[in-house]
């Protein structure tokens, strides 16, 4: 099935450090969404974005919808170990609540591996 | 705190047997989605439902594999016969819908099937 383009495919960083990812896709999007996932675990909601142009914060994570609704973009700042893990970009596009098929489904990334270097 | 949760969460099996997983969603979700993860594949869609209806299963192999939900509280996803191939991480996830805007959606922890 389709993926979205993460990048990078890892990254390897030290403690403190800031850190940028972004994902872009060759369809467009009226949702972009950002998960994280620990290893034997699910993804987990990091932030959600709904409009082309929003940046939204959690904490030390910001997000970007892009102008193009084509891309995303997430940063985290001052990093710590525990955002070790894999972070996921996910599209979706929400048609008209009258043509309701198909308009949850959720086009993932290829993920970004987050290590922190001691 | 409500959470999807997923049954086994390991399973070994040999091929040719069936497999069978299972699902509770968050109480009051409408909408259960079937996800497999490989490393090669990443995150693939299999099948959803909502208000317990199929309403796509394009993603899953027909011909060995089934979705159904028997209630609101359970999902199931059946595979028979397993194949090797189909070693990977399976999630349910669940979300709401209501109008325009879909609910985003919550995942359980897995079930890792592996498939001698």
């Amino acid at each position: 099935g389709q993926q979205l383009n993460q990048s990078p495919q890892s990254m390897f960083i030290q403690e403190g450090e800031d850190v940028s990812m972004n994902c872009t896709s060759s369809s467009i999007f009226n949702t972009w969404l950002w998960y994280k996932q620990d290893p034997g675990e699910g993804p987990v909601l990091l932030i959600a974005l709904y409009k082309a142009g929003e940046l939204t914060s959690n904490g030390r994570l910001t997000a970007q919808f892009g102008i193009t609704r084509k891309d995303s973009f997430l940063n985290i700042s001052a990093s710590i170990p525990s955002d070790v893990g894999i972070y996921f970009c996910a599209g979706q596009f929400n048609g008209k609540a009258a043509s309701n098929f198909g308009n949850e489904k959720l086009t993932f990334g290829t993920g970004t591996r987050l290590t922190i270097i001691p | 705190d409500a959470r999807v949760t997923q049954t086994p969460r390991h399973k070994v099996t040999e091929m040719g047997q069936e497999v069978t997983m299972r699902c509770q969603p968050i109480l009051g979700h409408n909408t259960v989605f079937w996800y497999r993860q490989t490393m090669m594949q990443g995150l693939e869609l299999l099948a959803y439902f909502r208000n317990r209806a199929p309403l796509d299963d394009s993603g899953m192999p027909k011909d060995r594999f089934s979705a159904e939900m028997p209630d609101a509280t359970l999902a199931t996803l059946k595979i028979q016969p397993s194949e090797p191939r189909d070693s990977a991480v399976y999630f349910c996830a669940s979300g709401f819908r209501t109008g325009g805007r879909a609910d985003t959606q919550y995942f359980g922890p897995g079930t890792r099937l592996t498939v001698l």
